[in-house]
């Protein structure tokens, strides 16, 4: 059984269109994060949230932590080929614990 | 470039031979992990270590076996090959224990 599940599995939209990812769990994390992953290559940290609630935006890229800080969600604005890739998340359940990473949602954005 | 460096990145090899792949961490890291990625698992925990010192093991089978040296480079030993061994290994590093890891580019490994 995952500790953190991630939906969809798979993703695959046109250039221009909206998205949403999401990351859930039954357990409460004290911080989570957001890796993008491009094929051959290793995960790259996009973001970390702490605070329930909490929102960052990274260009295009929005991140929300949940209130109750155990499910978040990435959404993406106006999607380019240039986000194609796997989106990792990664969550540490207490501060001194090492992070844990779902499934992950691979996206296809297509010309 | 995450500043983490893995060797070899692709290796061929038979199964029931043994390979080590190699890791440096970032400059001023003291924490290493190593991750298999198969299409069918996701990214799996392998081991860590700090600044020496294993910390934690994850789903790292027997067959396998790592260690951290004074440098603080690390190597992943895994023998009597299997063709389900075929995987992406990725390490990371990070400065402290639990803190924020970044990946190398990974290793793949083909068993025939």
């Amino acid at each position: 059984t995952q500790l953190l599940e991630q939906s969809p599995q798979f993703l695959s939209i046109q250039e221009g269109e909206n998205l949403t990812v999401y990351c859930n769990s039954s357990s409460v994390f004290s911080s989570l994060q957001w890796y993008r992953q491009e094929p051959g290559e290793g995960p790259v940290l996009l973001v970390t949230v702490v605070t329930g609630g909490e929102v960052k935006k990274l260009k295009r890229l929005t991140f929300q932590f949940g209130d109750a800080r155990k499910d978040s969600s990435l959404h993406i604005t106006a999607a380019q080929p240039g986000d194609t890739g796997l989106y990792l998340c990664a969550g540490a359940r207490n501060y001194g614990q090492n992070f844990v990473f779902g499934p992950g949602t691979r996206l296809s954005v297509l010309p | 470039d995450s500043g983490v460096t893995q060797t070899p990145k692709h290796l061929i090899t038979a199964t029931g031979q043994r390979v080590t792949l190699r890791c440096s961490p970032r400059s001023g890291d003291l924490s290493v992990y190593w991750y298999q990625q198969s299409l069918d698992q996701g990214l799996q925990f392998l081991i860590q270590y700090y600044n020496g010192e294993e910390r934690a093991k994850g789903n790292i089978l027997e067959r396998f076996s790592a260690q951290q040296f004074p440098d603080l480079h690390s190597e992943l030993n895994l023998s009597s090959l299997e063709l389900g061994d075929s995987a992406l290994y990725f390490c990371a590093s990070s400065l402290a224990a639990t803190d924020t890891q970044y990946f190398g580019p990974g290793t793949r490994l083909t068993v025939l």
